[in-house]
């Protein structure tokens, strides 16, 4: 059975500082990863996605994620965050042709002036 | 852009109630989700729908049903919503053929039962 982790529930963190958010999955087969973020009052919205090829992934706004398949890892990074990072990030999990689709808990990142 | 709409932002409802939840997306995706957030659980599934008429079971269909009479449309029904139904619930739409993963996603509907 596949299932994700996110560590941390909520990551404080000052504007212009580092951030990096945690995943980490279990599965016995191969996976698709992705993260989503919600601003709040809002839905989600798709930031990246690993499905093959290179393990960074890249986001349009400065987001990138690095699949590491021996630390079953999926980890979130921006190494400079503006005030409008702030929301809750979700980490998903799925498998084969996308049958099955896990998502974590979810870390909520507040970046303070 | 592609846009998910759903009907009501809050409702609040009394034990019993039978409860239609709707959502309507704008771009003629095949598959289409429904989902309840809770704080510290992330997003279950409910039910998923990758054409008309056509539904399955997620993770958590108990006291859940679905209805998909067109395309566009994905409603939720709580027969006789409870109190622990109270709930963000989150509908998504993706337009994949076969199964793909939710991608464009509803503004939630946050339902309090009483």
């Amino acid at each position: 059975a596949q299932s994700v982790t996110q560590l941390d529930s909520q990551v404080p963190v000052f504007e212009e500082a580092p951030v990096e958010l945690r995943c980490n999955y279990s599965s016995s087969v191969s996976v698709y990863l992705f993260w989503y973020v919600q601003y709040p009052n809002q839905g989600l919205q798709l930031l990246l996605k690993y499905l093959s090829g290179s393990t960074l992934v890249k986001s349009i706004n400065g987001f990138e994620a690095e699949f590491n398949k021996s630390q079953t890892s999926f980890h979130l990074r921006k190494p400079s965050v503006h005030i409008s990072d702030t929301a809750e990030y979700f980490c998903a999990v799925s498998v084969y042709n996308f049958n099955k689709f896990y998502f974590g808990s979810g870390t909520k990142l507040n970046v303070k002036p | 852009d592609v846009k998910v709409t759903q009907s009501s932002r809050y409702l609040v409802k009394r034990t019993g109630e039978k409860v239609f939840l709707e959502c309507v997306q704008d771009m003629d995706h095949e598959n289409m989700f429904w989902y309840r957030q809770d704080p510290g659980l992330g997003l279950r599934l409910i039910y998923f729908s990758y054409d008309v008429k056509m539904k399955e079971k997620g993770d958590i269909p108990e006291g859940y049903s679905v209805s998909r009479e067109k395309k566009e449309r994905f409603s939720l029904i709580l027969e006789s919503a409870s109190t622990n139904q109270t709930s963000m619930y989150l509908c998504a739409s993706s337009g994949s053929t076969g199964f793909g993963p939710p991608l464009h996603f509803g503004n939630g509907t946050r339902l309090t039962v009483t």
